[in-house]
């Protein structure tokens, strides 16, 4: 079946604007996650979703950052204000709500920051 | 230091070798291990999940867990070019739940 879909793969903007990246995750998962991954770094984690509700997002860098999953299905990563150091690949990853079902991932957004 | 720690290459291994990666954590609530594979500009794609001590083997792939010495490592038998990637280990207190990543081991495999 398809896998996890992320648009747009490549998103330039200006310091200061605002950006919207968007995860249509795996038909059926009940969780949902976005990471941040920096040139030669690991991803790290931005925030998880169990269906609609926000369980976690103690990795968002700061308040200029804003995840939703408003029908428990697709999710948008919202940037305000953009800053050169939020330039990274945005991962998103779902899974299934069982134990032992891991995650799989979307082929991310490569956000540039000029 | 960080929660998960990975060697960060490159590691350099003729085609048919063995490869051997490794990867230590600090949580000891940790139940869950994974061993993503990253080729550049991809996104990251999992190879194996191990949740018990002691070996697990798919195909060419074998992972070890040693939860008391907080360790693990992924084996890969008769080593191809085309595994050449950056290898991502990483741990999660449930396989639900998020997960922490190290930053990755380069692997070169030379024909």
């Amino acid at each position: 079946g398809a896998g996890v879909s992320q648009s747009p793969r490549y998103k330039v903007a200006k310091r200061g604007q605002d950006v919207a990246l968007r995860c249509d995750p795996i038909s059926g998962h009940v969780s949902l996650f976005w990471y941040q991954q920096a040139l030669g770094q690991g991803p790290e984690f931005l925030t998880y979703f169990q269906n609609e509700a926000q369980l976690d997002k103690s990795g968002l860098p700061s308040d200029r950052f804003f995840a939703e999953r408003p029908e428990g299905s697709v999710s948008t990563l919202k940037i305000q204000r953009t800053q050169q150091e939020d330039s990274a690949v945005y991962l998103c990853a779902s899974s299934p709500l069982d134990r032992g079902k891991p995650q799989h991932f979307g082929d991310g957004t490569r956000l540039s920051i000029l | 230091q960080k929660e998960v720690e990975q060697n960060s290459g490159p590691l350099s291994v003729p085609e048919g070798a063995i490869a051997s990666l490794n990867c230590t954590y600090s949580d000891r609530g940790s139940q869950s291990f994974f061993w993503y594979r990253q080729y550049s500009g991809k996104s990251p794609e999992l190879i194996m999940s191990i949740y018990s001590n002691g070996d697990k083997e798919d195909g060419r792939f074998t992972a070890q867990l040693n939860k008391a010495s907080q360790y693990v490592s992924l084996l890969i038998r008769d080593s191809q070019p085309s595994d050449s990637a950056t290898y991502l280990c990483a741990v999660s207190r449930d396989s639900s739940y998020k997960l922490i990543f190290g930053s990755g081991t380069r692997l070169l495999v030379r024909p």
